[in-house]
């Protein structure tokens, strides 16, 4: 199993709808997990961070961590065509301080 | 510089010829990471430095990939030997000390090998 899963989609939302993009990871990762947004051509940034278990919300975004099921989640509500780009979910090794990204997610929102 | 720089932003090489990539990273960061991205796919970690620390080299895929960086200064990857399968973007990003996750990326290098 890789460090850290995703679909990779393509997942498509209507405008002003929730977009759910969900991240799944091994024992290999510790508990620091990280959301990265990439627009086509263009660089990732991080947007959201979650270390602990339970929700995290930061406006339209909502980053969700679930340790006894090892998923981490990130929700946008309200979404919008500006939203579409690829995600990708991020955690540390355990005893590392890298970065191992999950394939991405890439989403789109229709008008 | 206000950003990480890489150069070139776009690289065509002919398969077996050696390439050197470049990343000039924020000033005052001391990690800095190279991952390589293929088409449609995630980053793939290749390797790490931090300060004066012995790097993380655990992501280069073969002894044809190496990479230096003099103390917290530019670093370059080196591949020797291209092979149709390196082509990809190459991506470095650095980071302040405490803030390790919080990584700042260049624009990359477009790297592609006939």
């Amino acid at each position: 199993q890789k460090e850290v899963e995703q679909n990779s989609g393509p997942l498509s939302v209507p405008e002003g709808a929730i977009a759910s993009l969900n991240c799944t990871y091994s024992d290999r990762v510790s508990q620091s997990f990280f959301w990265y947004r990439q627009y086509s051509g263009k660089s990732p940034e991080l947007i959201m961070s979650i270390y602990s278990n339970g929700d995290k919300e930061d406006g339209r975004f909502t980053a969700q961590l679930n340790k006894a099921s090892q998923y981490v989640s990130l929700l946008i509500r309200d979404s919008q065509p500006s939203d579409s780009a690829t995600y990708l979910c991020a955690a540390k090794l355990q005893g590392a301080q890298k970065l191992v990204f999950g394939q991405g997610t890439r989403l789109t929102i229709n008008p | 510089g206000a950003g990480v720089s890489q150069s070139p932003s776009n690289k065509v090489t002919e398969k077996g010829k050696d390439v050197e990539l470049r990343c000039d990273p924020i000033s005052g960061h001391t990690a800095l990471y190279w991952y390589r991205q293929r088409l449609g796919q995630g980053l793939e970690f290749l390797i790490y430095f931090q300060g004066n620390s012995a790097p993380d080299k655990s992501g280069l895929p073969s002894d044809r990939f190496s990479a230096e960086r003099t103390g917290e200064s530019v670093s370059t990857l080196t591949i020797q030997r291209t092979q149709q399968e390196d082509s990809a973007v190459y991506l470095c990003a650095s980071s302040v000390p405490d803030r390790h996750e919080k990584l700042f990326f260049g624009s990359g290098t477009q790297l592609s090998v006939l």
